[in-house]
């Protein structure tokens, strides 16, 4: 079974620049999580995704931070305009369902902004 | 929101040792995960363990949850334990699954 799959896995760009990540959950999984984990902290959720509808946002910064869910498939996860504090790993995690069951985490987008 | 507190925060040990990681956290939780988190950055599920014992290889975790605690075990580590180590709580309720982690236990294991 393929994991979760994410790209690019870095990205360097400078403050006041957009960029978007990219994320393939494991295939039958109906719930997605986007992640930001900042160096020497474990991972904040940012959105939850149930197929294609919004779960919870609350930690999302919307004056900057967006992602859909097409489909209910792939996700992107756009920050537009970066600023200095947003360098962080961000990670994808999906699960077969919304109920108490395991999240899967793919291997991280490493974004660096100067 | 629930606070997860980690210990302890920095471990270092030589090939052959055991160890036992501690995981506190402020409320009740549905749910509690392990997780281990490579050099790579990847992160591996360890274990899902809400409650009870549970036990896979060199590992086992036990949760206490009527006394908020959870303990990981490594036994004979080796240089591949190292990394770091996450708990992760939900304490959510209702259908909304949502992990809030801990800042981890850096392990290094030393050949």
């Amino acid at each position: 079974e393929a994991g979760v799959a994410q790209s690019p896995r870095y990205k360097i760009i400078e403050k006041r620049q957009s960029v978007a990540f990219w994320c393939n959950p494991i295939s039958g999984h109906a719930t997605l999580y986007w992640y930001q984990q900042i160096l020497g902290q474990g991972p904040k959720l940012l959105i939850q995704f149930q197929n294609n509808g919004v779960v919870d946002d609350s930690q999302l910064p919307k004056d900057r931070f967006s992602a859909e869910r097409l489909k209910g498939v792939d996700s992107t996860l756009k920050i537009q305009p970066a600023k200095l504090e947003d360098s962080a790993v961000y990670l994808c995690a999906s699960s077969l369902w919304e109920g108490k069951e395991t999240q899967y985490f793919g291997p991280g987008t490493r974004l660096l902004v100067l | 929101g629930i606070q997860v507190e980690q210990s302890p925060p920095d471990l270092i040990l030589q090939e052959g040792a055991n160890s036992t990681l501690r995981c506190n956290f402020s409320d009740s939780v549905n749910n509690l995960q392990w997780f281990h988190q490579n050099p790579w950055g990847q992160l591996i599920n360890l274990f899902y363990i809400p409650s009870g014992t549970k036990q896979n290889g060199r590992l086992s975790a036990t949760t206490v949850a009527t006394e908020r605690y959870s303990l990981l075990y490594i036994s004979s580590s080796q240089t591949t334990d190292s990394g770091v180590y996450f708990c992760a709580v939900d304490a959510s309720g209702g259908s909304n699954y949502k992990l809030t982690f801990g800042k981890g236990t850096l392990l290094t294991v030393n050949p």
